[in-house]
């Protein structure tokens, strides 16, 4: 049972360019998010999902696309990377619950945009 | 959102017990109080979480004062591996749809040998 994988762990991008971080659970859970982590800040919501074929924003969705076609999978998309867009990105995966389910989170991807 | 409010860090000795508060005077009746902690380098990971009541599990105690505004977390024998930061999350049952956590600065916990 891996729990939720994201890759890649590290990658530096210019302006401009565009990628996709990837994040897989297979726990068959319906619930997905992430999350960015600035240098000693606490972590904040990007996008998150209810199940396959939903999605909506969170706190800091500016820049950001987010689709999930199955339940297992959750990629993030960075159209246009932006020097302000440099930190740590995490995944999350839960069961539905109504706020007493535990979230399991990946072990990031940190990324830098120059 | 309610909001919670922690120290900013705590220091504690190998093998002692840790008390970590966390204040949430605008708590909801419908709010959970959960922890999460963040190893370096590391993502979030559940520590416990409750309602009303003290909760036990095999990681830390949650012991939640009598009307609710207030909590402390209590690791029982701090050891190397519990310095971390520790993150105390309110979630409400009516806006908990997604994984949707509001991290605050949380309480960096050091632990001396």
């Amino acid at each position: 049972n891996a729990g939720v994988t994201q890759t890649p762990k590290f990658q530096v991008l210019k302006t401009g360019q565009s990628m996709t971080l990837q994040c897989a659970q297979d726990m068959n859970h319906e619930y997905m998010s992430w999350y960015r982590q600035d240098p000693g800040m606490g972590l904040r919501l990007i996008h998150y999902s209810v199940g396959a074929g939903i999605t909506d924003q969170g706190e800091v969705p500016n820049g950001y696309n987010v689709s999930r076609s199955t339940t297992e999978d959750f990629p993030l998309r960075l159209l246009s990377a932006a020097p302000s867009q440099t930190s740590v990105y995490f995944c999350a995966s839960s069961y539905r619950g109504r706020g007493n389910e535990k979230l399991f989170f990946g072990s990031g991807t940190q990324l830098s945009v120059l | 959102d309610a909001k919670t409010t922690q120290p900013n860090s705590m220091e504690s000795n190998e093998e002692e017990p840790v008390h970590l508060p966390c204040n949430h005077s605008t708590i909801s009746g419908t709010d959970y109080i959960h922890w999460y902690r963040q190893l370096p380098s590391q993502g979030p990971e559940y520590v416990i979480h409750g309602l009303t009541s003290n909760v036990n599990n095999r990681m830390a105690s949650l012991a939640i004062a009598e009307d609710r505004k207030s909590s402390t977390l209590i690791l029982h024998r701090a050891t190397l591996r519990d310095a971390a930061v520790y993150y105390c999350i309110l979630r409400d049952v009516w806006k908990a749809a997604g994984n949707k956590l509001t991290f605050g600065g949380g309480t960096r916990v050091l632990v001396k040998p």
